[in-house]
């Protein structure tokens, strides 16, 4: 498998701008996972999805954050708004079923001016 | 109290040493329990589960203890590449919703 892909790698923007990020997981996997990393700090979870639906949001997902999962395949993490509060990793994950394996993406890096 | 903790060290070791890291987790109704490895700047990949007989993976050891809440994992004859953050992850699993609880991570240096 060619594993699960982040796009972008880093984005750098200003407080108060809308961003989006990527995730394509890998192809067989049909759940999908964000989470959100700080420096010193383990993976926190933020969302996940099986197939097109997304069963779970944590609180840490404020109104300013939404994710989709359209087809079920690739999905999009938008933060409207952007505060310095959001600089993070942001991470994707994806499995097959409850107990496989969950992979991990290289993540986006967000830094918020 | 955090859902899971564990010493953020650094834990700095010569080569060849035998390190033990523990992670602690407050839910008793947790249902799973791995090791993420994380190198600096790079994603979390997974190193092992933890089974509740124990279970060793060459030179890694990871053992659960359910009575005391705890597992560990153990390095004997450690190397360079060894230096990494370890994530102690906590499968919370209320309905069948699978949510990985992560540890902040144990810094582990192995020094030449």
């Amino acid at each position: 498998d060619t594993g699960v892909s982040q796009d972008p790698r880093h984005k750098i923007t200003k407080r108060g701008q809308n961003v989006t990020f990527r995730c394509d997981p890998i192809s067989e996997h049909n759940r999908l996972y964000w989470y959100r990393q700080t420096l010193g700090q383990g993976p926190e979870f933020l969302t996940y999805f099986q197939n097109e639906a997304q069963l779970e949001k944590s609180r840490l997902l404020s109104d300013r954050f939404s994710a989709e999962r359209p087809k079920g395949s690739f999905s999009t993490l938008e933060i409207q708004r952007t505060e310095q509060g959001d600089s993070a990793m942001y991470l994707c994950a994806s499995s097959h079923g409850l107990a496989g394996d969950r992979r991990f993406g290289p993540g986006t890096r967000l830094t918020v001016l | 109290r955090k859902e899971v903790e564990q010493d953020p060290g650094p834990f700095n070791v010569p080569e060849g040493a035998t390190v033990a890291f523990n992670c602690t987790y407050s839910n008793s109704a947790s249902q799973s329990f791995f090791w993420y490895r994380q190198d600096c700047r790079k994603e979390p990949k997974l190193l092992m589960s933890v089974y509740s007989s124990g279970n060793e993976d060459g030179r890694f050891t990871a053992q659960l203890n359910r009575a005391s809440q705890y597992i560990s994992l153990l390095i004997r004859d450690s190397k360079l590449s060894d230096s990494a953050t370890y994530l102690c992850v906590v499968n919370k699993a209320p309905s069948g919703t699978y949510k990985y609880i992560f540890g902040t991570g144990t810094r582990l240096k192995v020094l030449a």
